[in-house]
């Protein structure tokens, strides 16, 4: 069973361009989450879906970000004129219900994202 | 949400053992405390989680106190693989499954 996969595991934007991340949970999961870690930081919560829904975008910047899980393929994190202040690494995590009663989530290896 | 406390860092030799203290004086009745870690360049992993007993897993060991207010994370016999990030989360049942991630304890383990 192939864990969390994160694509690219490194993505380098120009100032203004757009940056898509994707993620596959892993097989029978159907909850996503993303984080982002500047750097010598912890993880920042951004967002939560299901498929096809968005459950719970509390952590995600207003503008230029975006977030779609949809029914069929990789949930995508969707960045829009990225500025240097974008640059950190974003993770995916999966689980295969919802997180009530401490359910685990898995991780995978992250993107690492430059913006010159 | 509640918030939880730990060192910045700490050191152990190889082959000893670890303890990895987390406060977390406003925990709520429901809360679930979690260790993950993550080791550098890669993404965290679970480690271990309990409600009010201590635990025991392939990879560490929990003690809660009794009154739930901190909890250590024991592993038994440092190894330079466990050198990483600890991180101590409280998670709420009713919340919408987000992490919250504070600064951790970056664990260095010296030959």
């Amino acid at each position: 069973n192939a864990g969390v996969m994160q694509n690219p595991r490194h993505l380098v934007r120009r100032r203004g361009q757009e940056a898509r991340l994707r993620c596959s949970p892993m097989k029978g999961h159907s909850h996503v989450y993303w984080y982002r870690q500047l750097p010598e930081e912890g993880l920042k919560f951004m967002v939560y879906l299901q498929k096809e829904n968005i459950i719970d975008e509390s952590g995600m910047p207003k503008e230029r970000f975006s977030a779609e899980f949809p029914k069929e393929g990789p949930s995508i994190l969707r960045i829009q004129q990225v500025v240097r202040g974008d640059s950190a690494a974003y993770f995916c995590a999966s689980s295969p219900r919802s997180g009530r009663w401490g359910n685990e989530q898995f991780f995978g290896p992250g993107t690492r994202l430059t913006v010159l | 949400d509640a918030k939880t406390t730990q060192p910045n860092s700490m050191e152990s030799n190889e082959e000893e053992p670890v303890h990895l203290p987390c406060n977390h004086s406003t925990i709520s009745g429901t809360d679930y405390i979690h260790w993950y870690r993550q080791l550098p360049s890669q993404g965290p992993e679970y480690v271990i989680h309990g409600l009010t007993s201590n635990v025991n897993n392939r990879m560490a060991s929990l003690a809660i106190a009794e009154d739930r207010k901190s909890s250590t994370l024991i592993l038994h016999r440092a190894t330079l693989r466990d050198a990483a990030v600890y991180y101590c989360i409280l998670r709420r049942p009713d919340n919408n499954n987000d992490m919250r991630f504070g600064a951790g304890t970056r664990l260095t383990v010296k030959p």
